[in-house]
């Protein structure tokens, strides 16, 4: 399977405790996102990565939330001591946006994983 | 403020009509839109991408307009199936260059067969 993959599926946790996910991206793809999605929502965007450099934030993100994409492959999503607040699917999405596009804008078409559902009792 | 809207009820049509869904956008200048479809549990898939400078866009059964007077994206499926349950996103890159995507809430599709 050459798609985005995401581990694990499902994380339950207690409030308070450290969770870590994991994106392994399109190998060829070299941006990186997370985002994050609850019920009845669209995905709301969290971070992004151009290779291994981390571009930008969203106000959204808490410095108890931190991501990283060593080597710009895959990346990880940490949030520690874990609130109710914090359930919630997180997405990760790739893409690959060529350094020039000519005259055009260059377009980015992302690709999601399966994302993983957080719960947090 | 910026806002991306699209209808939150849910749309019920028939097998073999047409589904129109609406994305509407205030205080955004986006170069291109993008329409997603995401089933129960899983990530979007996209769909379609329309630019600025193009009113019409289509693959298969599926037709996007975009008009940036109205600041209005339409999403059309012809000859709808219950396979096309289903909800839909729309999205756009709130700045050029600024890569984050903005979605909407989405529109969930229940074609009755």
């Amino acid at each position: 399977d050459t798609g985005v993959s995401q581990n694990p599926r499902h994380k339950i946790t207690k409030r308070g405790q450290n969770v870590t996910f994991r994106c392994d991206p399109i190998s060829e793809h070299n941006r990186l996102y997370w985002y994050r999605q609850t019920l009845g929502q669209g995905p709301e965007f969290l971070t992004y990565f151009q290779n291994e450099a981390q571009l930008e934030k969203s106000r959204l993100l808490s410095d108890r939330f931190s991501a990283e994409r060593p080597k710009g492959s895959f990346s990880t999503l940490e949030i520690q001591r874990t609130e109710q607040g914090d359930s919630a699917m997180y997405l990760c999405a790739s893409s690959f946006v060529p350094p020039k596009a000519g005259g055009l804008v260059s377009t980015d078409t992302q690709y999601f994983g399966p994302g993983t559902r957080l719960t947090v009792l | 403020s910026q806002k991306i809207e699209q209808n939150s009820e849910a749309l019920n049509i028939q097998e073999g009509k047409t589904a129109t869904l609406t994305c509407n956008y205030t205080n955004y200048s986006p170069a291109y839109l993008q329409w997603y479809r995401q089933d129960p549990g899983r990530g979007p898939v996209f769909l379609l991408l329309i630019r600025e400078n193009e009113k019409e866009k289509r693959k298969e059964r599926l037709k996007v307009t975009f008009d940036t007077t109205l600041k209005q994206s339409l999403f059309h499926i012809t000859a709808s199936q219950p396979a096309d349950s289903a909800t839909y996103l729309c999205a756009l890159e709130p700045d050029t260059g600024r890569r984050a995507l903005t979605f909407g809430s989405g529109t969930r599709l229940q074609v009755q067969p």
